[in-house]
């Protein structure tokens, strides 16, 4: 079974920063089932990134994903107001079947 | 536009069972290539997949959780649902029900019902 670490746990950034977030697996994990997820409060996590690159539908290009094997980063490239949130990346291992989520990067107002 | 709306008892009493029904509407259950699952998430946690039933009928679950639950499908209702057996306090979360695709992520979600297990 892969396990998905995220780091950091927490990110203080301010709005027009940069943010890097990382996700790392405990055995390689193809590019095609690794996601990347946005939630904020009291709301269902919404999809951003499938594939580790290829951003879902209405996705601002300022988000990109990128990695492979067991390491893979979610990039926004300026933080706006409504980007503080938190993240979680997913993996789909293929046998068997199996949905993993990772445990979050908060990204938080410096 | 695919929506789906997660419905069953909000409060579950300590050793019985967790009863859950996702609603899809906007879309077919039997269309191809697509799981249906249930996604939970305990209050200020994050998110656990707990299982999945794929088109063809066949299930798969979290190990952590595969001795209690059972994910079925009606197709004439357009439904799936989710059991989850002998509770305790820490099955209280929100559970979501979604759409799962492989090589495409989650991206229908329900919007989430709190189910708090309390006697």
């Amino acid at each position: 079974e892969i396990v998905l670490t995220q780091s950091p746990g927490t990110l203080s950034l301010s709005p027009g920063e940069r943010a890097t977030l990382s996700c790392r697996a405990s055995q390689s994990v193809s590019s095609s089932y690794l996601a990347w997820y946005q939630q904020k409060p009291g709301q269902a996590p919404r999809l951003l990134i499938y594939g580790a690159s290829s951003r879902a539908t209405g996705i601002p290009d300022r988000f990109s994903g990128s990695g492979s094997g067991t390491d893979f980063t979610l990039t926004i490239s300026r933080l706006e107001p409504e980007d503080f949130a938190v993240y979680y990346c997913q993996q789909y291992g293929s046998s068997p079947p199996l949905f993993t989520f990772g445990p979050g990067t908060k990204v938080d107002i410096k | 536009q695919l929506q789906l709306q997660e419905s069953g008892p909000g409060l579950v009493k300590p050793s019985e069972t967790l009863s859950l029904t996702c609603t899809v509407s906007g879309g077919s259950i039997s269309s191809s290539s697509y799981y249906w699952g249930w996604i939970r998430q305990p209050p200020g946690k994050g998110l656990e997949w707990i299982g999945s039933i794929y088109y063809s009928g066949s299930t798969y679950y979290n190990p952590s959780l595969k001795s209690r639950v059972t994910i079925s499908v009606d197709t004439s209702k357009n439904q799936f649902s989710l059991k989850l057996s002998s509770v305790t306090a820490a099955d209280t979360a929100v559970y979501y029900c979604a759409r799962l695709v492989a090589a495409a992520g989650v991206a229908a979600w329900g919007q989430g019902t709190l189910v708090t297990v309390s006697s």
